[in-house]
């Protein structure tokens, strides 16, 4: 079973803070992607990776910046907090590029921005 | 712009059969996914359509209709484990998911 496992459940920052997620993979998949899931919205690409090294803006990247130093691990990078980052956030990783596989979720952070 | 509308919610009892729908309009289409998303946990993938017609996998199912922009997942013998938010998410044409807002199905004894 492919396992992405998500460094902390439960986060809590303050206003200003850098803050970092981090993502790891064991299934040696080529893609990985951070999303932030909000009440009442479907869950919101911020950015993506098809690659090491190479990082795509999703549909909300303000505020945001990743890293992908090694296949295996995502990190998400807020540089400054501030409390509407307040949210759900869920890594996934799928294998294949420009192919239809299924994307695997970790069980997510629950970020709060004091 | 893209866009995948599905209720909000719905109700069933225990051993019934429910449909959730999901319509869309996105840019392209390269299949479309049923994700389950139990409170607090990770969405688990359920199923994949591209093409025409019905997909079934035990006691859930999956129909798609591309020229109809329309899909369902339909849940058969319910039990109170489905209790769940059910997520619709649509690949388009740059292969990326598209996903609609879920349904949080509420299984009742």
């Amino acid at each position: 079973d492919v396992k992405v496992t998500q460094s902390s459940r439960y986060l809590v920052k303050r206003t200003g803070e850098k803050v970092f997620l981090e993502c790891v993979q064991d299934m040696d998949h080529e893609n990985m992607f951070w999303y932030r899931q909000d009440p009442g919205l479907g869950l919101r690409l911020i950015y993506f990776s098809y690659d090491v090294k190479m990082k795509e803006k999703g549909d909300i990247p303000e505020g945001y910046s990743v890293s992908r130093e090694k296949k295996e691990r995502f990190s998400l990078i807020l540089e400054s907090a501030s409390t509407n980052q307040t949210s759900m956030y869920l890594c996934a990783s799928s294998a294949g590029q420009g192919d239809s596989q299924p994307q695997h979720f970790g069980d997510g952070t629950r970020l709060s921005i004091l | 712009g893209q866009n995948i509308d599905q209720p909000t919610e719905m109700t069933a009892t225990e051993g019934a059969i429910v449909q959730i729908n999901c319509t869309y309009q996105t840019s392209g289409f390269n299949g479309l996914f049923w994700y389950q998303q139990h409170a607090g946990e990770a969405p688990t993938f359920l199923s994949y359509n591209v093409l025409d017609g019905l997909e079934e996998k035990g006691r859930f199912s999956s129909f798609l209709s591309r020229s109809k922009g329309y899909s369902y997942l339909l849940l058969k013998e319910l039990q109170m484990k489905d209790s769940a938010s059910y997520l619709c998410a649509v690949m388009d044409s740059n292969y990326q998911l598209i996903w609609g807002a879920g349904t949080k199905l509420i299984i009742k004894p």
